[in-house]
């Protein structure tokens, strides 16, 4: 059964503590992996996508990698901030929805 | 430009009935999809158009849902005899094209609340 699960659930850190954020997903045929950002009452924000194992991308203090199992989002000294909800999914081939993951909740404090 | 925009932010109504939640994707944007994320869950999908049809309608729970999009543009989800377990948020979200990695742009949500 294809399953995209986070951890941890919860991340507290302190302002400048860098940490990663995992998604590890048992799909069969991934086209897509998305990370998105969610502040509370609102709606997800797209933040990146990843296609192929191997490939990296950056977004100011985020940086995403992608395995053939596992995505990390790293944040490197972290501010406030970047207190939010993050969520990844995936995409499959054939199929245009995306499954997420619950998410992992980061609180950064000052 | 402007972003997806959902309307209303918020619903209250009783158990029993009808609600219409309205979804305006990005212009120029061919696919909408509907999710409903509750409460410490990540979005679930429910339907996804493609233009005018409905190309995927899997996620919807039951027939008490459904969901239309007459014009290619803006889509209606709309839920009959509403029950309690039906609160949630739900998100809208658009892609330019239908291909299979696009990226989807998420509305603020419709945030229900069934009493």
């Amino acid at each position: 059964e294809d399953q995209v699960t986070q951890s941890p659930e919860a991340l507290r850190l302190q302002e400048g503590e860098s940490s990663s954020l995992n998604c590890s997903y048992t799909v069969s045929g991934l086209r897509g992996l998305f990370w998105y950002r969610q502040d509370p009452g609102k709606g997800p924000e797209f933040l990146f996508t990843l296609y192929s194992a191997g490939e990296e991308k950056e977004k100011e203090r985020l940086k995403a990698t992608l395995t053939k199992k596992e995505s990390f989002l790293h944040i490197t000294a972290p501010k406030p901030e970047d207190s939010a909800t993050y969520l990844c999914a995936v995409q499959l081939y054939n199929n245009n929805d995306m499954r997420f993951g619950a998410g992992t909740r980061l609180t950064v404090k000052p | 430009g402007a972003g997806v925009s959902q309307t209303p932010s918020n619903k209250v109504t009783e158990k029993g009935k009808y609600v219409e939640l309205r979804c305006d994707p990005i212009s120029g944007h061919t696919a909408l999809y509907w999710y409903r994320q509750s409460l410490g869950q990540g979005p679930e999908f429910l339907i996804y158009f493609q233009g005018t049809g409905a190309a995927d309608d899997s996620g919807l729970p039951n027939d008490r849902f459904f969901a239309v999009r007459p014009e290619g543009s803006v889509s209606t989800l709309k839920i009959q005899r509403t029950e309690r377990g039906d609160s949630a948020v739900y998100l809208c979200a658009s892609s330019a094209n239908s291909g299979s990695g696009e990226t989807q742009y998420f509305g603020p949500g419709t945030r229900l609340l069934v009493l």
